[in-house]
C-alpha cells in the first residue's frame, strides 16, 4: 500500500522569502509519479508541479521547485519569492502507474505574511 | 472552455435520504474519480472509472454508488448507508495511462446532512 506523509500541518513565510514544504512517501512500486497540488480558499485543487520517479532531474515550474530524493522517498516543495497568492493548503500526492490511484498526504497550510 | 463542472456547490439533505452529486467533464478524458475531503485529512478516493460502463471501488466506497453510462458524466450517489456523509466532495478526470496521469479537479460540492 502507498502512503504519503506531510509532517508540517502549518507553515508561514514572509512575502518574497523562500519556504520549503516537506513530504515523504512509501511505495513498493517502481514506476510512479509524485505531485504537489495547491488548494486555495476557493477549494479548487490546482496542480503545482509533477515529478516522474524515473527522472533524476528535479522538476521546476517558475518559482516552484522540488527536491526529489528517491532513495530517501522524500519529495519536498520549495517556493521562492513567496507571494500573498501562494497562501493555501498544499497537498503532496503519489500515483502508481499500475493502480492509477492518487494517494494524498494530509496537507500543509501555508500562510504568507506581507 | 474545457473543464469539469460539479453541481450544486452546496447541498443539504436530511438523514436517511439518498443524494446524487453531479460531475460532468468536456475534456474528452477517459478516467474519472470521486474523492472525499474531511477537515485535517487529505483527499480519499471513493470510486474511479477508467472507461465507460466500468468502475472500481476506492479506499472508502462503503455507502456510495456510481455509474458511468457516458464518457462525460460520472455521478456519485451518497446513500443512507453512509454513516457520516457530511463532507466536501471533489470530482476529477484524467487522460489516464495515455498521458502524464495528471488529474484535473472540479470545484467541489459541499454536502451537509442533518
Amino acid at each position: 500500500a502507498q502512503t504519503v506523509t506531510q509532517s508540517q500541518p502549518e507553515m508561514s513565510v514572509q512575502e518574497a522569502e523562500t519556504v520549503t514544504l516537506s513530504c515523504t512517501y512509501d511505495t513498493s512500486e517502481s514506476d510512479y509519479y509524485l505531485f504537489w497540488y495547491k488548494q486555495p480558499p476557493s477549494r479548487q485543487m490546482i496542480l503545482v508541479i509533477r515529478q516522474e520517479a524515473y527522472k533524476q532531474q528535479n522538476a521546476t515550474e517558475n518559482r516552484f521547485s522540488v527536491n526529489f530524493q528517491k532513495a530517501a522517498k522524500s519529495f519536498s516543495l520549495k517556493i521562492s519569492d513567496s507571494q500573498l497568492g501562494d497562501a493555501a493548503m498544499y497537498f503532496c500526492a503519489c500515483l502508481s502507474y499500475n493502480t492509477d490511484k492518487l494517494i494524498f498526504g494530509t496537507g500543509t497550510r501555508l500562510q504568507v505574511f506581507p | 472552455d474545457g473543464g469539469i463542472t460539479q453541481s450544486p456547490k452546496y447541498l443539504f439533505r436530511k438523514e436517511g435520504q439518498n443524494v446524487t452529486l453531479s460531475c460532468e467533464q468536456n475534456l474528452n478524458h477517459d478516467a474519472m474519480y470521486w474523492y472525499r475531503q474531511d477537515p485535517g485529512q487529505g483527499l480519499r478516493l471513493i470510486y474511479y472509472s477508467q472507461i465507460v460502463n466500468d468502475f472500481q471501488k476506492g479506499d472508502i466506497a462503503e455507502g456510495y454508488s456510481v455509474s458511468r453510462e457516458k464518457k462525460e458524466s460520472f455521478p456519485l450517489t451518497v446513500t443512507s448507508a453512509q454513516k457520516n456523509p457530511t463532507a466536501f466532495y471533489l470530482c476529477a478526470s484524467s487522460m489516464g495511462s495515455s498521458s502524464s496521469y495528471e488529474q484535473y479537479f472540479g470545484p467541489g460540492t459541499r454536502l451537509t446532512v442533518t
